[in-house]
């Protein structure tokens, strides 16, 4: 069965201190794997689709690594506006879409 | 571009109700999904539509929710009747491809 682990489950980071969230995964055959912000009382916020390992990809100041295992979301200077929790989801190679996510990590960062 | 709404955000109802739900994906987006979230856990996919067809409905808990597409246009998952267990903050995507996700702010819902 596919499963997403992701550690820490929260973390607290002072604005300007750089850290990384981890997304432990197993799959039939990974397509994609999948990285969401979602804010309270909203939807989960695409940020990036990453294909193989080696591959690595930037969005202001995060950027996503994998590899065979597991995946990194990279925070470099965080700002209080990232505070929020980050999702990651795998999608297998084959017929169906769907994407089987982690619980997440509540980031909050403080000014 | 409007995104995907859903509504009603919220909705509470007694056990043994019925409730239906939902989805106006983002125009001309031919795949629609359906996922939820109990309380604890993590985000689950119900059941995923490419037009009014329905590609995959592996995720569906029982027979007592039923998804239907008009038209290939909104989406409707009614839940008949509800149980406590299916309280729960549901989900709603669309997309043109396999790569660009959006989701909706969901709808929040309780059985008391």
């Amino acid at each position: 069965e596919d499963q997403v682990t992701q550690s820490p489950e929260a973390l607290r980071l002072q604005e300007g201190e750089s850290s990384s969230l981890n997304c432990s995964y197993t799959v039939s055959g990974l397509r994609g794997l999948f990285w969401y912000r979602q804010d309270p009382g909203k939807g989960p916020e695409f940020l990036f689709t990453l294909y193989s390992a080696g591959e690595e990809k930037e969005k202001e100041r995060l950027k996503a690594t994998l590899t065979k295992k597991e995946s990194f979301l990279h925070i470099t200077a965080p700002k209080p506006e990232d505070s929020a929790t980050y999702l990651c989801a795998v999608q297998a190679a084959g017929g169906s879409e769907k994407l089987v996510f982690g619980k997440g990590t509540k980031l909050t960062v403080n000014p | 571009e409007a995104g995907v709404t859903q509504f009603p955000s919220h909705s509470v109802i007694e056990k043994g109700q019925t409730v239906t739900l939902r989805c106006d994906p983002i125009s001309g987006h031919d795949n629609l999904y359906w996922y939820r979230r109990v309380m604890g856990k993590e985000i689950k996919f119900l059941l995923h539509f490419v037009k009014e067809s329905k590609q995959d409905e592996s995720g569906m808990p029982n027979n007592r929710f039923l998804a239907e597409r008009t038209g290939g246009t909104y989406s409707t998952l009614k839940v008949q009747p509800a149980e406590l267990e299916d309280s729960g903050v549901y989900f709603c995507a669309s997309s043109q491809n396999r790569d660009g996700y959006t989701f909706g702010s969901g709808t929040r819902l309780t059985v008391v």
